[in-house]
């Protein structure tokens, strides 16, 4: 595996359910990012982990709750979703070093469909 | 506030000609970094320049090229010889201070390449 995976690539769920999406990095990189996207609005920030310790959080209802292992994984625990959080959920990762401004590498994202 | 527009919804281009994606931002951060991500329908968001508030000159990759317009605010994205396979969606998006982690992306521009 190469790049920045996430699984499910779909989820369809009902608003009881309890799911988890999985975000892994083969990059070697030290920062990770859960975005979410929905249709006609800009991407949304949700979450940022360096080096394991999540450093934003730009205020996310508590019924998404990231996790972050380790520096090459990361999960977004989701229970009692509402239908307006269907949207395409990235995972991006980066190499966080000093004053640089390094680019972000993104997974494919989890189509998520709330019912 | 930090903030990015992109006020162009769909730009249609000619197989083979050059075309300007526009993106404007505003920040009160004299150090920032600007960049242009390509999303095709599949979703991955690929990363293709980076422009930094300090470089003297408009960063160019391959095909890419970023027309930065300090005082006006503006970091234009130029794709020369347009191909099929740049049709997708492209977003600008910018990140202040060094080592910061927040990026916030505009609302994206839809190219549509005709052969």
């Amino acid at each position: 595996e190469t790049g920045v995976t996430q699984t499910p690539r779909h989820l369809v769920m009902g608003m009881t359910n309890k799911k988890s999406l999985k975000c892994e990095q083969h990059l070697g990189h030290n920062a990770m990012y859960w975005y979410k996207q929905s249709a006609k609005k800009p991407l949304e920030l949700m979450f940022v982990y360096s080096l394991e310790e999540r450093v934003e959080n730009n205020s996310v209802p508590s019924r998404f709750s990231p996790e972050c292992p380790n520096s090459s994984h990361l999960f977004l625990h989701l229970h009692t979703l509402q239908p307006e959080d269907s949207a395409l959920y990235l995972c991006a990762s980066s190499q966080s070093s000093g004053g640089d401004y390094n680019e972000q590498f993104f997974g494919p994202g989890t189509r998520l469909t709330v019912l | 506030a930090q903030k990015i527009t992109q006020t162009q919804p769909g730009m249609f281009v000619q197989e083979k000609e050059a075309v300007t994606l526009d993106c404007t931002y505003d920040t009160s951060d004299p150090s920032y970094g600007l960049f242009w991500y390509k999303q095709p329908s599949s979703g991955e968001m690929i990363f293709l320049i980076y422009q930094g508030s300090y470089d003297q000159q408009n960063a160019t990759e391959g095909r890419y090229s970023l027309n930065f317009q300090k005082a006006r605010k503006s970091a234009n994205l130029v794709i020369s010889a347009s191909q099929l396979g740049d049709s997708a969606m492209y977003f600008c998006a910018m990140r202040e201070g060094p080592g910061g982690f927040k990026t916030i992306f505009g609302a994206g521009t839809r190219l549509f390449v005709k052969a």
